[in-house]
């Protein structure tokens, strides 16, 4: 069936430099894609989103790119801080009637960021 | 304007016993979507609500689960008879209408069975 994953299961990366995770989707029809930050213990926190007519939206440090051709998106976050340690999914809102906002997510990419 | 209530946040239950889970969306959101997340795994669609009405229930299995979303009142999660596979940390959202796609999520019932 359809689905979203990740490439890599954990990040390590140092303070200050800027990290890159990435997530490969199937769903071609997808048309809305979000980023999540889960710390542990709590749940998914919304980081960034972005409609399949774009290529790329910043936020306040994150921007996320979508490469509809090979059906991937990135998200990179600059400065990386202690605070943004935590588990990144990926999410892909369904098509349909019914699906309304139902998401489809990826595995999840742990990112430490060591001092 | 608080988020997404669940409670409880912990739960322990015996196999063969029932787990109630109960989520208070955010004020004025009337959607609401369980998931599922087994540790270290991502969240996996259940079912999705509107007042009174299941829209769609094709992640939630067939037996032993039941979800409402009463015209009063929370929405509810129901795990009857739970096995050792049901420990699992589930998440509720909630969201104003189907236009606007942005989720806001609780903090979860951590179920665990003994």
């Amino acid at each position: 069936g359809e689905s979203v994953g990740l490439h890599l299961p954990t990040l390590s990366v140092q303070e200050g430099d800027n990290s890159i995770i990435n997530c490969a989707y199937s769903n071609s029809a997808s048309d809305y894609f979000i980023w999540y930050k889960q710390e542990s213990g709590k749940g998914p926190q919304f980081i960034i989103d972005i409609r399949s007519n774009m290529d790329k939206r910043q936020g306040q440090r994150v921007t996320v790119l979508l490469n509809k051709t090979v059906k991937h998106l990135s998200l990179q976050i600059a400065a990386t801080q202690p605070g943004d340690s935590a588990v990144y999914f990926c999410a892909e809102k369904g098509a349909g009637e019914t699906s309304g906002s139902r998401l489809t997510f990826g595995e999840g990419t742990q990112l430490t960021v060591n001092p | 304007n608080a988020g997404v209530m669940q409670n409880p946040r912990h739960l322990v239950r015996r196999r063969g016993q029932e787990a109630r889970l109960r989520c208070s969306p955010m004020k004025g959101h009337s959607h609401v979507y369980w998931y599922r997340q087994l540790p270290e795994e991502g969240l996996k669609f259940m079912v999705y609500l509107q007042k009174e009405n299941i829209i769609d229930e094709s992640g939630m299995p067939k037996e032993r689960f039941s979800a409402e979303f009463p015209k009063e009142g929370p929405s509810i999660l129901r795990i009857q008879q739970v096995v050792r596979g049901d420990s699992a940390a589930y998440f509720c959202a909630s969201s104003p209408q189907v236009a606007n796609t942005e989720a806001f999520f609780g903090q979860g019932t951590r179920l665990t069975v003994v």
